[in-house]
């Protein structure tokens, strides 16, 4: 199992381009999120889905958008990048919200996006 | 809303030292509490885990318990290597929420 998978691993953008992060997880897990790690801050929540063609927002949506159309992908978008999204983006799943296991998450490798 | 507050890092220290990292909660409820750890260029994976007061986690010498009357989640670990050299999170989880709260982390490096 390759787990959880980001691409790409990093990525230089200019303010006002788009890109899209991909996550892909092979663990038939339901749920999945996106955070970003910025320094100080620790980890903030930016979208989630409970389940295919789902999904909801987190503690700092603003900027960015998502889709769930498979349930082993889930995507990142940046339609108009700004330097306040140069982070590190971290992409998890998680099997259920209750019984054993509920609360682990499985997180992919990150992807450093910098935004000039 | 519910927070986790992490003690403000880095912390460095020597190989076989005593590790002891603070984190308090506050939720409305009865939350599960977690450390995650993040190695050197790697995403978080869980280290340990607690559901419900009194409750120990441990793993790789690691372990925490869960004091609800102190509203605490404390990581302790007897002897540190360097391989522990990493960035420490603590989070919670309440109800049937699958999401976490996350502390801040903290870095720790340990010295040979």
């Amino acid at each position: 199992n390759a787990g959880v998978t980001q691409t790409p691993k990093f990525r230089v953008l200019k303010t006002g381009q788009s890109m899209t992060l991909l996550c892909a997880q092979d663990m038939n897990h339901e749920y999945m999120y996106w955070y970003r790690q910025d320094p100080g801050m620790g980890l903030r929540l930016i979208h989630y889905s409970v389940g295919e063609g789902t999904t909801a927002k987190g503690e700092v949506p603003d900027g960015y958008n998502v889709s769930r159309l498979k349930k082993q992908n889930f995507l990142l978008g940046l339609e108009s990048a700004a330097p306040s999204q140069t982070s590190v983006y971290f992409c998890a799943s998680s099997r259920t919200a209750t019984g054993t296991g509920a609360g682990e998450q499985f997180f992919g490798p990150g992807t450093r996006l910098t935004v000039l | 809303g519910n927070s986790v507050t992490q003690m403000e890092g880095p912390v460095t220290l020597s190989e076989e030292a005593f590790l002891t990292i603070n984190c308090t909660y506050t939720a409305t409820g009865y939350p599960s509490l977690f450390w995650y750890v993040q190695y050197p260029g790697e995403g978080l994976q869980l280290l340990l885990k607690a559901t419900k007061a009194d409750d120990k986690g441990s793993n790789k010498g690691f372990e925490a318990t869960y004091r609800k009357e102190t509203t605490s989640f404390h990581l302790e670990k007897g002897s540190v290597q360097v391989s522990d050299s990493a960035v420490y999170f603590c989070a919670l989880r309440e109800g049937a929420n699958s999401k976490l709260t996350f502390g801040k982390g903290i870095t720790l490096s340990v010295r040979p």
